[in-house]
């Protein structure tokens, strides 16, 4: 079975720097990309950020790209999420997702979130 | 920049009835179909389905997912009280992965 724990989460300045980990088990990690989904309270769902298998390839969203850093330790099973400069709009639930991508032809694959990690908050204030 | 406009905003509906939730893309996707979550309150969200209809470990046959182009849609056919829940429809291209805003779908 599939298990994402994330962690790091706190109450953090404005301008400040957080740390989220999330630790994997249950599937082959190194094989999979993985996301961070993130949940302003009382809010909709986005995508922050993506990670592929090998580490090489990491895409953002545009709100937080310059500020955030994704990485993997596949020796670890974890996923990372360095977020500096924090803003008061970045206050929400970081979610760690599995990606599962789907072949729907030539060179087309569809990508959705097969599991989920329960969630760290992340709270920005003064 | 792709746009998913999920309507309606809200669904009031009483348990046995049917739902049908819409998906519209501002572009042709580029991965061809939406993913569908399912979020609960105070709980992280589910895949529903992926693909071309394809249902996520688990989850009842009542919920049936289908479109292509830019218009989708989640129907849940003989709603059951643990259904009353907050839906996302998603797509992720090579680059940048994208959410609708949500339809709720609650009890009249």
């Amino acid at each position: 079975e599939v298990d994402l724990l994330e962690s790091g989460g706190d109450l953090v300045q404005p301008g400040g720097s957080l740390r989220l980990s999330c630790a994997a088990s249950g599937f082959v990690f190194e094989r999979y990309a993985l996301s961070w989904v993130r949940q302003a309270p009382g809010k909709g769902l986005e995508w922050v950020s993506s990670i592929r298998a090998g580490g090489m390839v990491t895409l953002y969203g545009d709100s937080v790209r310059g500020r955030f850093t994704v990485s993997r330790d596949n020796s670890r099973n974890t996923l990372y999420l360095q977020m500096n400069n924090l803003r008061a709009e970045d206050a929400a639930m970081y979610y760690c997702v599995k990606e599962l991508w789907t072949y729907c032809g030539d060179d087309c694959y569809s990508i959705s979130f097969d599991s989920w990690g329960p969630g760290t908050l992340v709270s920005v204030s003064s | 920049e792709l746009v998913l406009t999920q309507s309606p905003a809200t669904l009031s509906l009483s348990p046995g009835d049917s739902a049908n939730l819409s998906c519209r893309a501002s572009q042709t996707l580029r991965g061809k179909f939406v993913a569908w979550y399912q979020q609960r309150p105070g709980r992280a969200p589910r895949l529903l389905t992926y693909g071309a209809s394809n249902r996520a470990t688990g989850v009842a046959d009542r919920f049936t997912s289908g479109g292509t182009g830019t218009d989708f849609s989640l129907t849940i056919s003989r709603l059951e009280p643990e259904d009353f829940a907050v839906y996302y429809c998603q797509h992720f291209d090579s680059e940048l992965g994208t959410f609708g805003q949500g339809t709720k779908v609650d009890m009249k």
